[in-house]
């Protein structure tokens, strides 16, 4: 069964705290993404990854960094949290090319206070 | 710019009746056409999708999306709902001049009894 992990599911965080949200995927997925989601606004795409090493900005990448030092593991990293970045984030990963669909993983739940 | 609009937000029905969940797209993006669900306190999963051949494709658990080329749309049909299809529902066209889907903000379907 396909699997996409995200380190947590809740986590509460205070103005100007470092956050790392940690993603992993076990399908050998050339392809991840972090999204945040927000009540009446869907999914907007942070950063998303197509190879170890590689990032590309996505639509809303302010106030973000990721890191990708492994094909399975996807960081996206708050560098100084702010409150609205108080959010629902979600991870997917994919393999490459447009047709195949994204595997998603539960989402975090962050709180910054 | 949004590339991808769902018409409704909330759609409440009763169950057992019928359901349309509208989603149309701008025709700047490509024709790859997905349709996510997410169910309560869960990550998305993939629906259906529309990559080529027959415009009607279908999902396990009895909903259909027609491709609509000259209308641009993707509306997600089921001709009798249960309490379980409560979800929210995601409309996400492949962004062609980038690597990513472009998700609606999503349409929120409450079955009742």
């Amino acid at each position: 069964d396909v699997k996409v992990t995200q380190s947590s599911r809740y986590l509460v965080k205070r103005t100007g705290e470092k956050v790392f949200l940690e993603c992993v995927q076990d399908m050998d997925h050339e392809n991840m993404f972090w999204y945040r989601q927000d009540p009446g606004l869907g999914l907007r795409l942070i950063y998303f990854s197509y190879d170890v090493k590689m990032k590309e900005k996505g639509d809303i990448p302010e106030g973000y960094s990721v890191s990708r030092e492994k094909k399975e593991r996807f960081s996206l990293i708050l560098e100084s949290a702010s409150t609205n970045q108080t959010s629902m984030y979600l991870c997917a990963s994919s393999a490459l090319g447009p047709s195949y669909e994204q595997y998603f993983g539960p989402g975090t739940r962050l709180t910054v206070t | 710019a949004q590339s991808v609009t769902q018409l409704d937000s909330q759609v409440p029905v009763f169950e057992e009746a019928p359901v349309e969940l509208r989603c149309n797209y701008s025709s700047s993006v490509s024709v790859y056409l997905f349709w996510y669900v997410q169910y309560p306190n869960q990550g998305l999963q993939l629906l259906l999708k529309y990559l080529s051949g027959s415009t009607l494709v279908e999902s396990i658990n009895g909903f259909e999306a027609e491709f609509n080329k000259s209308q641009t749309s993707f509306h997600l049909r089921k001709p009798s709902v249960h309490i379980s299809d409560t979800a929210e529902y995601f409309c996400a066209p492949y962004n062609q001049a980038g690597t990513a889907l472009i998700f609606g903000k999503g349409t929120t379907l409450s079955v009742s009894s």
